[in-house]
């Protein structure tokens, strides 16, 4: 079945500063989607994004299909940015979604 | 607009014994899934519901089973229980269409623990 892994696993950051974590997937997806799961467990929908690049306000969502990659951009890092971030990907020609590793962040005051 | 909503928001029960957990999807969305994360893992699939029927699911055994009411709201039903049970479930909502799986939205989950 398909693989997804994400870098860097641990991530520990100052406030202000910029980051950039990574989803490789080992087949064809036709969707992708990155979370942000809080302290609480809550999972946070960030991106859906299939291909292309989006921009939600300090975040920004890149994902070259054909490479079989995606990017998540943090910029000027804030303390609630901290958590651990997923990306998830539907396993090839079914409804059953594969989660990555995740990053673990923490951001410091 | 509400969300997708889970309930109870904790749960302990013994060994051995069944649990029932519930789910509402967000407004408009018709198919459910749901996913078990054991501390420190990511989320795995369960299974997914769709107009009323288990429709895709993962690596789970029989002790596992759901049900879709015709409102699209969900429950999951866990026999048996392990310690090994004890875990995060969370409950996804999506819009089902031609060209899916679409976007999921997660409710805030419920905390199972099995003692």
């Amino acid at each position: 079945g398909i693989q997804v892994e994400q870098s860097p696993p641990d991530l520990i950051l100052q406030e202000g500063a910029n980051s950039t974590l990574r989803c490789n997937f080992s087949d064809s997806v036709n969707n992708l989607q990155w979370f942000h799961q809080n302290p609480w467990g809550q999972l946070i929908n960030l991106f859906y994004i299939p291909s292309g690049t989006k921009q939600n306000g300090r975040l920004s969502a890149t994902t070259v299909a054909t490479e079989r990659y995606s990017l998540l951009y943090i910029s000027s890092s804030q303390t609630t940015d901290s958590g651990v971030y997923f990306c998830a990907v539907p396993r090839g020609g079914t409804y059953k979604y594969i989660f990555g590793t995740g990053t673990r962040l923490k951001v410091l005051a | 607009d509400a969300g997708v909503t889970q309930s109870p928001t904790h749960l302990i029960k013994t060994r051995g014994q069944q649990v029932t957990l519930r789910c509402s999807p967000k407004s408009g969305h018709d198919t459910v899934s749901w996913y078990q994360q054991a501390l420190g893992q990511g989320p795995q699939f369960i299974f997914q519901y769709y107009e009323e029927e288990e429709r895709q699911r993962g690596n789970f055994p029989d002790r596992f089973s759901g049900h879709q009411f015709p409102n699209y709201s969900s429950e999951l039903n866990v026999n048996a229980l392990l310690l090994g049970d004890s875990a995060l479930y969370l409950c996804a909502s999506s819009l089902q269409g031609q060209g899916g799986p679409y976007e999921q939205y997660f409710g805030p989950g419920t905390r199972l623990t099995v003692t």
